[in-house]
């Protein structure tokens, strides 16, 4: 199957800096790239969606200018949030497909901001 | 408005037992694709079958297979001969229209194989 990466796999950071969280499909070339998030024990809630050297697309409720995302390859999605805070510690997961095929996930990011 | 459920907060089932965990989903679109996925502790979403609204067969794939019911909107998943390392959050989600981008999952199902 696909296999996606994501970078880093754990992250703690201080309350006003910037994390930045980098997605990778290593074997195939993704038309979209999503970036979820998920709190323990709930469903994943899907933050945005991201194509290839345009804009991302963000869900409502979502803040754009707190959660940054470049798409600048095929291959390569970056998440960065900005300033982060408490209440952004969470667990970010990003997906990739092509077309139609299914989404494939990445291992995740498990963020804790102090 | 799309909408998938899932009714089983958790299951046990003894292990090389077969399990069945419920899904139900909801949508106006004809062509729509049905997927499962697994969630170890690890936290990884590891995909694991796919039904299309247009399939006539029921997909299989190893020891998961998926129960579509398209008159009853329910893609059930089964597993056959559950093993330790099958205990996990399961989500079902679902795709409508086929190329469109939205992702719905369900709330996920928390699946413990006992000994």
């Amino acid at each position: 199957g696909a296999v996606v990466s994501q970078h880093p796999s754990r992250v703690i950071c201080k309350s006003g800096t910037s994390v930045k969280i980098e997605c990778r499909s290593l074997d195939f070339q993704a038309t979209t790239m999503f970036w979820y998030r998920q709190f323990p024990k709930q469903s994943l809630m899907l933050m945005a969606t991201s194509n290839e050297g345009s804009k991302a697309t963000y869900e409502q409720g979502v803040e754009k200018d707190k959660f940054l995302i470049n798409h600048a390859s095929l291959t390569l999605s970056t998440l960065t949030v900005t300033s982060a805070h408490p209440e952004d510690s969470s667990f970010y997961i990003c997906s990739a497909r092509v077309r139609d095929d299914p989404q494939y996930f990445g291992p995740g990011t498990r963020l804790t901001v102090l | 408005a799309q909408k998938i459920t899932q009714t089983q907060p958790g299951m046990f089932v003894q292990e090389k037992e077969a399990v069945t965990l419920d899904c139900t989903y909801d949508t106006s679109d004809q062509s729509y694709g049905l997927f499962w996925y697994k969630q170890p502790s690890s936290g990884e979403m590891i995909f694991l079958i796919y039904q299309g609204s247009y399939d006539e067969q029921n997909a299989t794939e190893g020891r998961y297979s998926l129960n579509f019911q398209k008159a009853r909107k329910s893609a059930n998943l089964v597993i056959s001969a559950s093993q330790l390392g099958d205990s996990a959050m399961y989500f079902c989600a679902m795709r409508a229209p086929p190329h469109g981008n939205q992702f719905y999952f369900g709330t996920g199902t928390s699946l413990t194989v006992i000994p």
